[in-house]
């Protein structure tokens, strides 16, 4: 099993709509990252979250830390189909040293 | 500026052939990664490096291996190629490691037939 199960895997939606995604784990972390992946490039960070229950927003994207620092979700209000691309989370388990672990990542794309 | 770039974008190598994926950055960076990406498994770390001279492996290092005898480059080797390896490769830096803020190259996709 891996460390972070993201869901749902593949996610299709027209211009406009709402939506959640979700980064699920069992362990806790000190720190989690989310980065979008467009197509044919590599991931772009978007955000870090550290602290319990901390909420960042970037624009129309909202991102939650759960309380337990073992789960995390990001919301996409209005969706456009400029955000369409794989979401992936990563976090840097206690152990780990320098190596981050990525989920598996969601594809989300959103038609005009 | 530009950033983390990596040569070639494209390879196709038959079972056994060897090749040398190279990435080059020029932030100054100290800590280099090559991660594979595979669909449904993220990406998934193969060697990384913290300096010029210096090299780890990752989760997923055997059949590869690695130097980095420039800072600001970061070269990764298939000695014998397999089917496995067939992927897309991506390269990272960032400044000060520990998950701190990595940035990718746009990607080599490697076919092995």
């Amino acid at each position: 099993t891996q460390l972070l199960e993201q869901s749902p895997q593949f996610l299709s939606i027209q211009e406009g709509e709402n939506l959640t995604v979700y980064c699920n784990s069992s362990s806790v972390f000190s720190s989690l990252q989310w980065y979008r992946q467009e197509p044919g490039e590599g991931p772009v960070l978007l955000v870090t979250v550290v602290t319990g229950g901390e909420v960042k927003k970037l624009k129309r994207l909202t991102f939650q830390f759960g309380d337990a620092r073992k789960d995390s979700s990001l919301h996409i209000t209005a969706a456009q189909p400029g955000d369409t691309g794989l979401y992936l989370c990563a976090v840097l388990p206690y152990n780990a040293g320098n190596m981050l672990t990525f989920g598996g990542g969601t594809r989300l794309m959103v038609k005009p | 500026n530009a950033g983390v770039t990596q040569t070639p974008k494209f390879r196709v190598l038959k079972t056994g052939q060897s090749m040398t994926l190279l990435c080059a950055q020029d932030m100054n960076h100290e800590y280099m990664y090559w991660y594979r990406q595979d669909p449904g498994m993220g990406l998934r770390l193969i060697h990384y490096s913290v300096g010029e001279g210096t090299t780890a492996k990752g989760e997923v290092p055997d059949g590869y291996n690695v130097s980095r005898l420039k800072k600001q480059n970061f070269l990764l080797g298939l000695e014998s190629a397999a089917p496995s390896q067939t992927s897309v490769y991506f390269c990272a830096s960032d400044r000060q490691g520990r998950g701190y803020e990595q940035y990718f190259g746009p990607g080599t996709r490697l076919t092995v037939t």
